[in-house]
């Protein structure tokens, strides 16, 4: 599964700060998501991107941001982390036609 | 926007038996329907799919069906092992959506030797 990669896989961080999170990817693939991942919730979208420098609002987008500059890297920007935004957040790759493959996921805690 | 409902939320049966998880969906124009499984502390993973022009689809143990008049959908798994027990995930995708998916909340499995 080295196809996509995500740093860090752990982060603890204090509430009012701001936090990246980097999705990497080696397949070339057009489309890149952001989700969360919380218990009774299944997976949210956060953010996504179909295109360098094109991206799009998901269900719960609020409180972050994202920038695809590069066609394998595709970031995701808490601005001022709050403690709900504790959570497991999952990359996610596809290209036409293919349904997302997860990448391995960041545990973030807000405390 | 899209909603989709999963039941139960945990499941458990003795290994040997089969498991039948459900879901169901508010928009008639998704056409696409993935099943992810999760084990502990791992990806979701898509294990089997189905299109909206099928009824029904079987993977060796595991089998999905539709019922679009009624906007349902099922993970069938028989001769349940050890090694199924994980969360799984259903979910539902418009055409032209960009490949993203509108999940379910989750079903736990678990499978009791």
């Amino acid at each position: 599964d080295a196809g996509i990669t995500q740093s860090p896989r752990h982060k603890v961080t204090e509430t009012g700060t701001p936090v990246t999170l980097r999705c990497h990817q080696t397949e070339n693939h057009r489309y890149m998501y952001w989700y969360r991942q919380d218990p009774g919730h299944g997976l949210r979208l956060i953010h996504y991107s179909y295109g360098v420098k094109d991206t799009d609002k998901g269900e719960v987008s609020d409180g972050y941001s994202v920038s695809r500059s590069k066609t394998e890297d595709f970031l995701l920007t808490l601005e001022s982390a709050t403690s709900s935004q504790t959570s497991v957040y999952f990359c996610a790759i596809s290209d036409y036609d293919q349904f997302p493959f997860f990448g391995p996921g960041t545990r973030l805690t807000v405390l | 926007g899209e909603n989709v409902e999963q039941h139960p939320s945990t499941l458990s049966v003795q290994e040997g038996d089969s498991a039948v998880i459900k879901c169901t969906y508010s928009d008639s124009a998704s056409n696409y329907f993935p099943w992810y499984k999760q084990e502990l502390g791992k990806r979701p993973q898509l294990i089997i799919d189905i299109r909206s022009n099928v009824g029904e689809k079987k993977d060796q143990r595991i089998a999905v069906t539709l019922n679009k008049t009624a906007k349902h959908f099922s993970l069938h798994i028989t001769e349940t092992q050890p090694e199924d027990s994980a969360v799984y995930f259903c979910a539902a995708k418009k055409p032209g959506a960009g490949n993203m998916l509108t999940f379910g909340g989750g079903t736990r499995l678990m499978v009791k030797p």
